[in-house]
C-alpha cells in the first residue's frame, strides 16, 4: 500500500493525558499536512510541512498541540494536557510540487474522556 | 475570509437517480479537489479540478473558474454512493500558503 498511513487508527485518553499521532506520507512527497475534523464538519488546516520545515500554522493550534517531521519523511503530532474539547478525527494528508493535490490518510479518532 | 458555501447540505436519492452537487467559494482558485468521505472517515479523491471538466465513469465535475463554482455530477447513483461529499480549494489570494479549505459538505444518501 503506497497511501498515506496513520496510527493508531483510534486513541481513547483521559483528560489531562499527553497523546502522540503518526503520519507517513506517501513516498516522496514534500509536503505534509495536519487536519482535525469534528462531527458534521469539514476539515480544518491545523499545520503544514515543507520537508522538515514547519512552514504554516493554524490559530487552532494552541501552545498544548507540537508537530514535527525530523526528516522530512513521517510527522508527528502530539497534544499535551488533552481536553474534552480535543475530541476529534486527526487527518494527515500529503502532496507533491506544484500541483499541491492532496492525498489524505484515513485518520486517527481522538476520544478524550 | 476564505469562504466555501457547499449544497444541498443533505440529499436523499432512490438508486438509479441522478444528481448535482455544488460548491461557491469567494476568491479565485488555483487548486480545487472533490472528496467522497466513507463511513470510516477516510477521505477519497474524486477530482482535481481548478478549472474545466473532468469525467471518471458515472461522476463528472466542472469547475467555472471565472464565476466561483463548481458541479459535481453523479448519474445512475448507487447506495455505495451514499456518504459525505467535500469540496475543498486553495485560494490563489492565499499566496505562499498551500492549505486547502473546506466546505461543510453535502450528505447524500441513496436508498435502495
Amino acid at each position: 500500500d503506497t497511501g498515506v498511513s496513520q496510527d493508531p487508527r483510534h486513541k481513547i485518553t483521559k483528560r489531562g493525558q499527553n497523546v502522540t499521532f503518526r503520519c507517513d506520507p506517501i513516498s516522496e512527497h514534500n509536503r505534509l499536512y495536519w487536519y482535525r475534523q469534528t462531527l458534521g464538519q469539514g476539515p480544518e488546516f491545523l499545520t503544514y510541512f515543507q520537508n522538515e520545515a514547519q512552514l504554516e500554522k493554524s490559530r487552532l493550534l494552541s501552545d498544548r498541540f507540537s508537530a514535527e517531521r525530523p526528516k522530512g519523511s513521517f510527522s508527528t503530532l502530539e497534544i499535551q494536557r488533552t481536553e474534552q474539547g480535543d475530541s476529534a478525527m486527526y487527518l494527515c494528508a500529503s502532496s507533491l510540487g506544484n500541483r499541491n493535490e492532496q492525498f489524505f490518510g484515513p485518520g486517527t479518532r481522538l476520544t478524550v474522556l | 475570509g476564505i469562504q466555501v458555501e457547499q449544497s444541498p447540505p443533505d440529499l436523499i436519492l432512490q438508486e438509479g437517480a441522478n444528481s448535482t452537487l455544488r460548491c461557491n467559494f469567494s476568491d479565485s482558485v488555483n487548486n480545487l479537489q472533490w472528496f467522497h468521505q466513507n463511513p470510516w472517515g477516510q477521505l477519497i479523491n474524486l477530482f482535481y479540478i481548478p478549472s474545466g471538466t473532468k469525467q471518471n465513469g458515472r461522476l463528472s465535475a466542472t469547475t467555472v473558474a471565472t464565476e466561483r463554482y463548481s458541479l459535481l455530477y453523479i448519474s445512475s447513483s448507487q447506495t455505495t454512493d451514499s456518504g459525505v461529499y467535500f469540496c475543498a480549494v486553495r485560494l490563489i489570494s492565499s499566496g505562499s500558503a498551500r492549505q486547502l479549505t473546506f466546505g461543510s459538505g453535502t450528505q447524500l444518501t441513496v436508498l435502495p
